[in-house]
């Protein structure tokens, strides 16, 4: 099983940029990496996926090098409503979807 | 409308009682997942059902019964709670059993077992 390391925490001021960064050494060829988003009380979110290079959507950027070894997760200009835990996640194909969730990295916005 | 929705949202009971967590995603997904969330913050996968199929049956007390009476719904049952059963519940659900375009989540049933 492909495993994740993330920073237990970070702290950011509003309108800066956030990034976090994941490492998953033992990434196979099929899968995937995804990330999400948990405020207290709620389910984690969806963020962004990818699998190779870089992806962008509304909410955020996915940074991946060639070796795929890590990958970078960079919030833009963040708010005080991006406080919450991001979870970087490594996909594993032939297990029926089933994705291991490790610490996540808490993200705390000061204005 | 709720993409994902679980019932109750809040359960209090006593030790040795035998409890249900309903679950309904009115996403046509395929696949459905029960994860338990413990107090450190870690999410570990229980169950996964595609089709109304068992696919992932971790290592789980045999008295956690899934059942899934269609696609749409994934109920969770536990016999007879025990303390260490206190967590927050999120049921999911994904397009497919792959899970490669990512999974929705319920808002977590938080069980407290006195």
């Amino acid at each position: 099983l492909a495993k994740t390391t993330q920073p237990i925490s970070m702290d950011s001021y509003e309108g800066q940029e956030v990034n976090i960064t994941c490492s998953h050494n033992n990434i196979a060829t099929n899968d995937y990496i995804t990330w999400y988003q948990q405020f207290p009380s709620q389910g984690p979110r969806f963020i962004i996926q990818g699998y190779k290079t870089k992806v962008t959507n509304e909410v955020a950027s996915l940074f991946i090098p060639a070796d795929r070894k890590s990958s970078t997760l960079s919030l833009p200009r963040v708010s005080l409503s991006d406080t919450a835990v991001y979870y970087c996640l490594v996909g594993e194909e032939n297990q029926g979807g089933k994705l291991i969730f490790g610490q996540g990295t808490e993200l705390s916005v000061k204005p | 409308d709720t993409a994902v929705s679980q019932t109750p949202k809040y359960l209090v009971t006593q030790m040795g009682n035998d409890k249900s967590i309903k679950c309904e995603q009115n996403l046509g997904h395929d696949t459905m997942y029960w994860y338990k969330q413990d107090s450190k913050k870690f999410l570990k996968i229980m169950f996964s059902y595609n089709n109304k199929e068992l696919i992932i049956n971790e290592t789980v007390p045999n008295r956690f019964s899934p059942k899934s009476p269609d696609k749409a719904h994934l109920n969770l049952h536990i016999n007879s709670l025990e303390l260490g059963d206190s967590a927050v519940y999120f049921c999911a659900s994904s397009q497919d059993n792959r899970g490669r375009y990512g999974y929705t989540f319920g808002s977590g049933t938080r069980l407290t077992v006195v």
